[in-house]
């Protein structure tokens, strides 16, 4: 069974303050690591996909990097903005077809 | 930028009564999805649905629950004999051929009491 966990479950920053979110994973036949975004009462909205291990994505302040067990995001000088719940995901290997796993998230809360 | 769609944004309803969530994908997407999210707790996948059948379903998704796409634009998902637990936030997320990346609807918040 696919398993995702998040750490931190809540993690305050004071604005520009830069950190890392972590999205360690158990699964055999990785065909996809997804980050998204949770604004409260929103549907998760897309950031990135990553597929193999060493690949790299970046979008504004945030980048994300996977490694064969878990994946970070980093957060490089946020905004108030920027504050959302983050949520990591995984699609298994074929036999567990195309649902999405995922993770219980990490609050960010990012003060001016 | 087109975007998944979903009707209604909020539903009250008294336990023991049926439910219909609507959701409209994008419009050139293949495979459908429905995703629950319990307040508090973590999105979990209940079913996905292609090419007018259901693709895969987890345990959540029992004989309460059914899906269809009446046309060629809505997907729905009915919750016969609506339970407390029942009580989450509904998200539809539809996925392109030849792409995993699912997008998702703003989702229903539906409340049994």
């Amino acid at each position: 069974e696919d398993q995702v966990t998040q750490s931190p479950e809540a993690l305050r920053l004071q604005e520009g303050e830069s950190s890392s979110l972590n999205c360690s994973y158990t699964v055999s036949g990785l065909r996809g690591l997804f980050w998204y975004r949770q604004d409260p009462g929103k549907g998760p909205e897309f950031l990135f996909t990553l597929y193999s291990a060493g690949e790299e994505k970046e979008k504004e302040r945030l980048k994300a990097t996977l490694t064969k067990k878990e994946s970070f995001l980093h957060i490089t000088a946020p905004k108030p903005e920027d504050s959302a719940t983050y949520l990591c995901a995984v699609r298994g290997p074929e036999t567990s077809g195309s649902r999405l796993t995922f993770g219980e998230g990490t609050q960010l809360t990012v003060n001016p | 930028e087109p975007e998944v769609t979903q009707t209604p944004s909020h539903q009250v309803t008294q336990m023991g009564q049926e439910v219909i969530l609507r959701c409209v994908p994008i419009s050139n997407h293949l495979y459908f999805y429905w995703y629950r999210q319990i307040l508090g707790q973590k999105v979990e996948f209940l079913v996905s649905f292609y090419n007018n059948e259901i693709s895969e379903k987890s345990e959540i998704f029992d004989d309460q629950f059914s899906v269809e796409r009446p046309d060629g634009s809505n997907f729905t998902l009915k919750i016969r004999s609506t339970k407390l637990e029942d009580s989450a936030m509904y998200f539809c997320a539809s996925l392109p051929k030849g792409s995993y990346e699912q997008y998702f609807g703003p989702g229903t918040r539906l409340t049994v009491t």
